[in-house]
């Protein structure tokens, strides 16, 4: 079957630097996308990879290893509007995303 | 430039009763989906389409869950009857062709909480 992974929650401090991990295991791979959600909002597109290293985008940055089908999403300088959950998703062979459960990440001052 | 609309915003029904929801994708998307997504889990396909055909329902329950979308721009889901279990958030997204392009991305309306009481 078809799996992504991430931890339930995370806790970082305002300012701070945290990494959220997601593996993955899927039925063909073409793209990893990581998106923030609001509590009761939508979510919102943050990242793309397709190829293995680092993209950066300002404070944000995603990395993919396919090999080890392995992705990470990097928050530096934590601010407290960070505070939400991070879904990990990846689209398979068929171009379906799946997704994963999302990460709840918590701020504190 | 506006981005998906959905209405209405919450919902609240008893079950057996039946329930509608309406998504407007962002002009120019070929492309829609809806979505289920259950507190503290990810979204769930329910259906996909590409202009007016659906082309993944496989996660659609089809005995009480039907959608259209008509002329390839605005789509309707409805649930009839609805039952205790359907109680979630009902997300619609739009992307230009979610077939062919690599970088296709998933933009997501503000979704309908629906609660059966």
């Amino acid at each position: 079957g078809q799996n992504i992974d991430q931890p339930t929650e995370m806790t970082a401090t305002e300012g701070a630097i945290v990494q959220i991990n997601c593996t993955y295991q899927t039925s063909g791979f073409n793209g990893l996308f990581w998106y923030q959600q609001h509590a009761g909002e939508a979510p919102t597109f943050l990242s793309y990879n397709v190829l293995d290293g680092l993209e950066e985008k300002g404070r944000f940055s995603s990395f993919l290893s396919r090999s080890k089908g392995y992705s990470y999403l990097l928050l530096k300088e934590l601010q407290m509007k960070d505070s939400a959950s991070y879904l990990c998703a990846v689209r398979d062979s068929n171009y379906q995303l799946i997704w994963g459960a999302g990460t709840k990440l918590i701020i504190k001052p | 430039e506006a981005g998906v609309v959905q209405s209405p915003r919450y919902k609240i029904i008893e079950k057996k009763q039946p329930v509608a929801f309406w998504c407007n994708p962002i002009s120019g998307h070929n492309t829609l989906y809806w979505y289920r997504q259950n507190l503290g889990q990810g979204p769930e396909l329910l259906i996909r389409y590409e202009n007016e055909e659906a082309v993944d329902d496989s996660q659609l329950p089809k005995d009480r869950f039907s959608a259209e979308r008509l002329k390839g721009v605005d789509s309707t889901l409805k649930i009839q009857p609805a039952e205790l279990g359907d109680s979630a958030v009902y997300l619609c997204a739009s992307s230009l062709d979610g077939r062919d392009t690599y970088t296709d991305t998933q933009y997501f309306g503000p979704g309908t909480r629906l609660t059966v009481l």
